[in-house]
């Protein structure tokens, strides 16, 4: 079975930009998670998305947004890009059932850079 | 609010001796208990969970992990560490309250020493 794939895997972006990355998840998990991850905060959750619908969201600007597809394939969008945005951005995904005991496997991450 | 520590930013172990890495929680509800590993420009590698049942865990590459209730803790444990298990090691938590909002701690380097 094919893992969590993310793309871009890096990217380079400058202030102001915006920037969609996008992850697909296992063949039939239909959870999705993002988590942002930096040398100074470590990994913070950004939001989870299960069947389409946002069910947790972590403690980020409103720059931060997401959507799943109804395939589960799921895109984060980071609007008015800071410095501070430059991350590994962190998909996860788990099993078909959604409960909070579920394993999240994660995928290799896309690195954003911004000048 | 739930919380997770790793008290030790590194650990330092000679190959083929016993490793630990601790990891302490705080969660209102019953703990759901994870394990990751990460290693150089990679995503992050399950090694095994704690739901209910049975305080030690065993998970991939012979990590384990003891559950322990009375002082909230998690420690990952190996009994023969190998330089390939030189990584970023971290501990993260739920409960059924934060539904998927996983907590992670801040990350144990390991390195081991041939």
């Amino acid at each position: 079975k094919a893992g969590v794939t993310q793309t871009p895997r890096y990217l380079i972006k400058t202030r102001g930009q915006q920037v969609t990355l996008s992850c697909s998840p296992i063949s039939g998990h239909r959870s999705v998670s993002w988590y942002q991850q930096t040398p100074g905060q470590g990994l913070q959750f950004l939001f989870e998305y299960f069947s389409e619908t946002q069910r947790n969201k972590g403690n980020f600007p409103g720059r931060f947004s997401g959507r799943q597809f109804s395939n589960s394939r799921s895109e984060m969008n980071v609007s008015t890009l800071e410095l501070g945005d430059s991350a590994l951005y962190l998909c996860a995904s788990s099993s078909l059932a959604g409960f909070s005991t579920d394993t999240q496997y994660f995928g290799p991450g896309t690195r954003l850079t911004v000048l | 609010a739930q919380s997770v520590a790793q008290p030790e930013d590194q650990v330092n172990v000679a190959e083929g001796n016993p490793l630990t890495v601790k990891c302490t929680y705080s969660v209102s509800g019953n703990p759901y208990l994870f394990w990751y590993v990460q290693y150089p420009n990679r995503g992050l590698q399950f090694l095994l969970k704690y739901i209910t049942g049975d305080n030690l865990v065993k998970g991939s590459y012979g990590f384990e992990a003891e559950f322990n209730k009375s002082q909230t803790s998690f420690h990952l444990k190996k009994p023969s560490a190998l330089v390939s298990d030189s990584a970023l090691y971290f501990c993260a938590v739920r409960d059924e309250a934060g539904g998927f909002k996983t907590i992670f701690g801040a990350g144990t380097r390991l390195f081991v020493k041939a």
